[in-house]
């Protein structure tokens, strides 16, 4: 499976719109690409998914170049609530949840 | 839907001794998923179910580790002879059958190895 690449850290403050941009360069043809969010002490939470172009749902947009080989996880107006981490993952149908989630994005939301 | 469950919340060990993690998946949720995470790091795949049957264990971490979900409804893991190592969040998740790779996790049990 592609390995993704993403910051480590990230600051912002409330009100702000955040955008987390994942790199997979050798994203195959049949991946997708989704984003889960995880709080301390949770498991994580599916946020978004999405193969191509822009997906939006009512937590965040998902922006995805024509390559591919990189995708935007966008937060509009983002809370103290947001604050969490936030992991980019590449998988495709034979995977049978074998996701591979590396050490994903901590999102820190300052007042 | 109550979500995924996952009993104990926190579990402290002595070396040595075996511990059962238990999870309750979502009810009409066919595919039931072990991961571990230690601080710092994303979760890391273990094991996988399919109703009764464990598709995919090459992960489990060594023969002291071992999943069963006996009817296809709620799955334990066992360690055995734990070691200072195991010390780690055990996260159960579960998903539809149906190739859309959304998992759903449960709180995890925080296991400490003294």
């Amino acid at each position: 499976l592609a390995k993704t690449t993403q910051p480590i850290s990230m600051d912002s403050y409330e009100g702000q719109e955040v955008n987390i941009t994942c790199s997979h360069n050798n994203i195959a043809t049949n991946d997708y690409i989704t984003w889960y969010q995880q709080f301390p002490s949770q498991g994580p939470r599916f946020i978004i998914q999405g193969y191509k172009t822009k997906v939006t749902n009512e937590v965040a947009s998902l922006f995805i170049p024509a390559d591919r080989k990189s995708s935007t996880l966008s937060l509009p107006r983002v809370s103290l609530s947001d604050t969490a981490v936030y992991y980019c993952l590449v998988y495709r149908g034979s995977t049978l949840g074998r996701l591979y989630f590396g050490r994903g994005t901590q999102l820190t939301v300052w007042p | 839907d109550t979500g995924v469950s996952q009993n104990p919340r926190h579990k402290i060990t002595k070396r040595g001794q075996n511990v059962t993690f238990r999870c309750d998946p979502i009810s009409e949720h066919n595919r039931l998923y072990w991961y571990r995470q230690t601080l710092g790091q994303g979760p890391e795949f273990l094991t996988y179910f399919q109703n009764e049957a464990q598709l995919e264990k090459s992960r489990l971490l060594s023969d002291r580790f071992s999943a069963e979900r006996p009817k296809g409804s709620f799955s334990t893991l066992e360690i055995q002879r734990t070691e200072q190592g195991d010390s780690a969040m055990y996260l159960c998740a579960s998903s539809l059958d149906g190739g859309d790779e959304k998992l759903f996790f449960g709180s995890g049990t925080q296991l400490s190895v003294l």
